[in-house]
């Protein structure tokens, strides 16, 4: 399969933890990365790999994954983490990239 | 610190060819370990990855875009380039480049974007 299914959209209150979630088959096979995209800017590598930050990112921000799904989970959001997020990862193949549609985060 | 900048017509006439071009800076794309991939964004859409290619230039298309798609690299320059033929509409989108670790996997660097309008 080469689809990531994501939620459209999420909410989460201000300080509150919240998870995002990413399907596919290929995960079962191979990690997913998440990036956030504010608008108007390219997207941001926020995590990837089995659970790894690159420099700069927040520790709120961490990674997971069991079967079929990968998670995203920010603990305590801030009005800063409003943005899209979007998991990536690699078809059943290994070859080809792909994308979730994208999850919309709103911090009430 | 890694930088990749898009360049390339913000407009191109339906059914003609779309070039850009990535320039990487503060890396060289022949030192290997990354893939080179072109992304592009519908308005208000999702990510679409388009194609990547190594520095060696064997390269991946995505399969919807297979037929229209050509990435190449010239590892002199520190460039690697996308060409789409046959333009339509639905081709307008923000271009991005962006690097891809083989070991680590996720795209790391990325360019500003680029907005191109396919438009007579």
């Amino acid at each position: 399969s080469s689809e990531l299914t994501q939620d459209p959209a999420v909410s989460v209150a201000l300080g509150q933890t919240v998870r995002i979630t990413c399907q596919g088959d290929s995960l079962r096979s191979y990690y997913a990365s998440w990036y956030q995209q504010k608008p108007g800017q390219a997207p941001v590598l926020v995590i990837y790999g089995k659970n790894n930050r690159p420099s700069g990112i927040p520790d709120r921000f961490s990674g997971s994954s069991s079967g079929n799904t990968a998670s995203l989970t920010i603990t305590g959001a801030q009005a800063e983490d409003e943005a899209d997020y979007y998991c990536n990862s690699r078809d059943s193949s290994g070859n080809y990239v792909v994308f979730g549609g994208g999850t919309k985060l709103t911090v009430l | 610190q890694v930088q990749l900048q898009e360049s390339g017509p913000g407009l191109v006439k339906p059914s003609q060819t779309l070039s850009l071009t990535c320039t990487v800076s503060g890396g060289s794309i022949s030192s290997g370990g990354y893939y080179w991939s072109w992304i592009r964004q519908h308005p208000g859409k999702g990510l679409e990855w388009i194609g990547y290619i190594y520095y060696s230039g064997s390269t991946y298309y995505n399969p919807s875009l297979k037929s229209r798609v050509t990435i190449s690299v010239d590892t002199s320059k520190n460039q690697f380039s996308l060409k789409l033929s046959s333009v339509t509409a639905a081709d307008t989108a923000v271009y991005y480049c962006a690097r891809e670790s083989i070991a680590a996997a996720g795209f790391d660097y990325w360019g500003q974007g680029t907005l191109v309008t396919v438009s007579s």
